[in-house]
């Protein structure tokens, strides 16, 4: 199948900085990716949807302007936690669709992002 | 707005045992997937169903989408130990969002 990765896998930072994390889709073009935070033995909550060249689209109680999101490219989209806190601390995952026949799609996830805020 | 429940939300079982997981949505969906995601990992895609009625089979697992639309089911036959982890449904209702039920993690006792 298609390959989605994350960069970095884990990340440990101080209360009040900001962190970006990479999402690519290795071998296929994603116009849409998505952004889900996952807590510990609970589901994927869906953050936003990231279009390429344009706004991401934010999921209600999701704010914009804490999780910035750029989708530069068919291949890239990243998310920047800004003046992160502990609460924000969580698994961070990202997928991407590929397209199949018949208007079909399967969805790739990316390995994910733990982020620990101290 | 849209939910998927799912249940149960975990489910301890006999090496051999079949197991089952249900969905349901609040809404007609356009389609549900299914994913597993074993402890430490991210979820992996399974399947995709769009027909009414549709049922589909991958060696001992069978994937079901109701009638209505509305509900999905996992069927394992005679459990591994390789298939622990937590499963989730995943609905769609025809845009780009896609909402995950709260997932059933399974047990598998040897």
């Amino acid at each position: 199948g298609a390959v989605v990765s994350q960069h970095p896998s884990w990340v440990i930072c101080k209360s009040g900085t900001s962190v970006k994390i990479e999402c690519r889709s290795l071998d296929f073009q994603a116009t849409t990716m998505f952004w889900y935070r996952q807590f510990p033995k609970q589901s994927l909550m869906l953050m936003a949807t990231s279009n390429e060249g344009s706004k991401a689209t934010y999921e209600q109680g999701v704010e914009k302007d804490k999780f910035l999101i750029n989708h530069a490219s068919l291949t890239l989209s990243t998310l920047t936690v800004t003046s992160a806190h502990p609460e924000d601390s969580s698994f961070y995952i990202c997928s991407a669709r590929l397209p199949r026949l018949a208007g079909d799609w399967e969805q790739f996830f990316g390995p994910g992002t733990r982020l620990t805020v101290l | 707005g849209q939910q998927v429940m799912q249940i149960p939300q975990y489910q301890h079982v006999q090496e051999g045992e079949d197991f089952t997981t249900y969905c349901n949505s609040s809404t007609t969906l356009s389609n549900i997937q299914w994913y597993k995601q074993r402890p430490g990992g991210h979820p992996v895609f399974l399947i995709q169903l769009v027909k009414s009625g549709e049922v589909k089979k991958q060696k001992r697992l069978t994937f079901q989408f109701g009638e209505a639309k509305k509900n999905s089911s996992l069927h394992i036959t005679a459990t591994q130990t390789t298939d622990v982890g937590t499963y989730f449904c995943a609905g769609n209702t025809g845009g780009f969002k896609t909402i995950f039920g709260a997932g059933t993690r399974l047990f598998v006792k040897a």
